[in-house]
């Protein structure tokens, strides 16, 4: 039971172009979404991440759109760069009840920027 | 601050053995979570402990397992390992915030392979 479906798969962008990753989730429940990005031998490091009380959150070049009535979110990096080459996660999570819930992942999404 | 800490970084082990992971989560951090990390299943929760009792598990076999020190450090064991266990291992560690909100961060993982 896939919660998070994430795509595409992988994405090749040229520099200074836009990428765009989208995600979709069934779970009605989720209430928190982050992005995580993740390089080659490193554990995922949190980029951004958004609440469904707001539709659009912005922190740099890096966009999450959100849409609760379709269960969608969405990550756009802006002017992308040959290092922001990695794999990128979108996540969910169910609501805090005193404390941390678990993060249910998407598939991920590997980043190819060329120079 | 330092970040989350997990040791070893890399262990090759034969099937039927077993093996502890150590993981030192970020200073004042009360929350760590387990993630396994594969190919073909990408990450999956393990189970999260929050002052040092269980409170959320995934949906992983009971040859895994887990535990929390009075530190907040944690460990997790799998007895009996098997070829598919061969991963990533994630520990992640996070804060309660007063609005219950809370960011998980990653360490690097540990590298276990099972021949």
């Amino acid at each position: 039971q896939q919660q998070v479906k994430q795509s595409p798969q992988s994405l090749i962008v040229q520099k200074g172009g836009i990428s765009i990753i989208n995600c979709a989730y069934e779970n009605t429940a989720f209430d928190y979404f982050p992005w995580y990005q993740q390089f080659p031998g490193k554990g995922p490091a949190l980029l951004i991440a958004i609440r469904p009380d707001v539709s659009e959150k912005k922190e740099g070049r890096f966009t999450i759109s959100f849409n609760k009535s379709a269960k969608q979110f969405s990550l756009h990096i802006m002017d992308s760069q040959p290092g922001d080459s990695a794999t990128y996660f979108c996540a969910a999570s169910g609501g805090l009840q005193g404390g941390s819930e678990k993060l249910v992942f998407g598939k991920g999404t590997k980043l190819t920027v060329n120079p | 601050k330092a970040g989350v800490t997990q040791t070893p970084r890399y262990l090759i082990k034969t099937r039927g053995q077993q093996v502890t992971l150590s993981c030192s989560p970020i200073s004042g951090h009360r929350s760590v979570s387990w993630y396994q990390q594969t190919p073909g299943q990408g990450l999956q929760f393990l189970f999260e402990y929050f002052s040092e009792t269980q409170r959320n598990k995934g949906n992983f076999p009971g040859r895994f397992s887990g535990r929390q020190f009075s530190n907040s450090r944690s460990e997790m064991n799998v007895s009996t390992l098997e070829l598919g266990d061969s991963a990533l291992y994630l520990c992640a560690s996070s804060f309660l915030l007063a609005d219950n909100t809370d960011t998980q961060y990653f360490g690097p993982g540990t590298r276990l392979t099972v021949l």
